[in-house]
């Protein structure tokens, strides 16, 4: 089976830097992703990433360590349209569904 | 660019009820799949296909059927709902590499 853990809530000032952990248990990894959900949305795509590592995309950036089965979310600063949840995600492999995490839900505050 | 369209977007059904959830993509992807969310649950398997003519159980199937007849269309039927089917439904679906999918606007489902 798959097991994801992330914490639940997280509340950051705008401007500021935060990041939100997760934790995996896995049976096969092939990658392990993150969504961002703003309330009464879709989920919608941030990052991969399959191998150990840094990933940037812009003021967000996604860590990887397969070893520790961990990965983190890095969101630099924040901004208040950055409120919403974020989902991880992993596959154990390319033709299987992403199992998530219950979410955690980052608020940012002036 | 449509992507993924599902329909309809909310829903009031009698308990006892049938119906069916429509999603259909433009993006040609083989993989497909429905998500219920809940409160505190997180995005919930119920069902995929990781092409047309195939489908797999997610996490929680029961009470719940699919088809794939062809890669665009991947309807989710609940035979006879029940109030604990009161969710909102996202279908998604992804390319071969499956390193990102891409979901619908949801279905707010309330059975009553």
């Amino acid at each position: 089976g798959q097991s994801l853990e992330q914490p639940s809530e997280v509340t950051a000032v705008e401007g500021a830097i935060v990041q939100i952990n997760c934790t995996y248990q896995t049976s096969g990894f092939y990658g392990l992703s993150w969504y961002q959900q703003h309330d009464g949305g879709a989920p919608t795509f941030l990052s991969y990433n399959a191998l150990d590592g840094l990933e940037e995309t812009g003021r967000f950036s996604s860590f990887l360590s397969r070893s520790d089965s961990y990965g983190y979310l890095l969101l630099q600063e924040l901004q208040m349209k950055d409120s919403a949840s974020y989902f991880c995600a992993v596959s154990h492999s390319g033709n299987t569904p992403l199992v998530f995490g219950k979410g955690t839900r980052l608020s940012v505050i002036a | 660019t449509a992507g993924i369209t599902q329909a309809p977007t909310s829903q009031i059904l009698a308990a006892g009820r049938s119906m069916t959830l429509r999603c259909t993509q433009d993006m040609r992807h083989n993989a497909m799949y429905w998500y219920r969310q809940d409160l505190g649950l997180g995005l919930r398997l119920i069902h995929y296909s990781n092409t047309a003519g195939t489908t797999g159980k997610g996490e929680v199937p029961d009470g719940y059927s699919v088809s794939r007849a062809n890669t665009d269309d991947f309807p989710l039927t609940l035979a006879s709902a029940v109030p604990s089917q009161t969710s909102v439904y996202f279908c998604a679906s992804s390319d071969s590499a499956n390193t990102e999918a891409f979901f619908g606007q949801g279905t707010r489902l309330t059975v009553v």
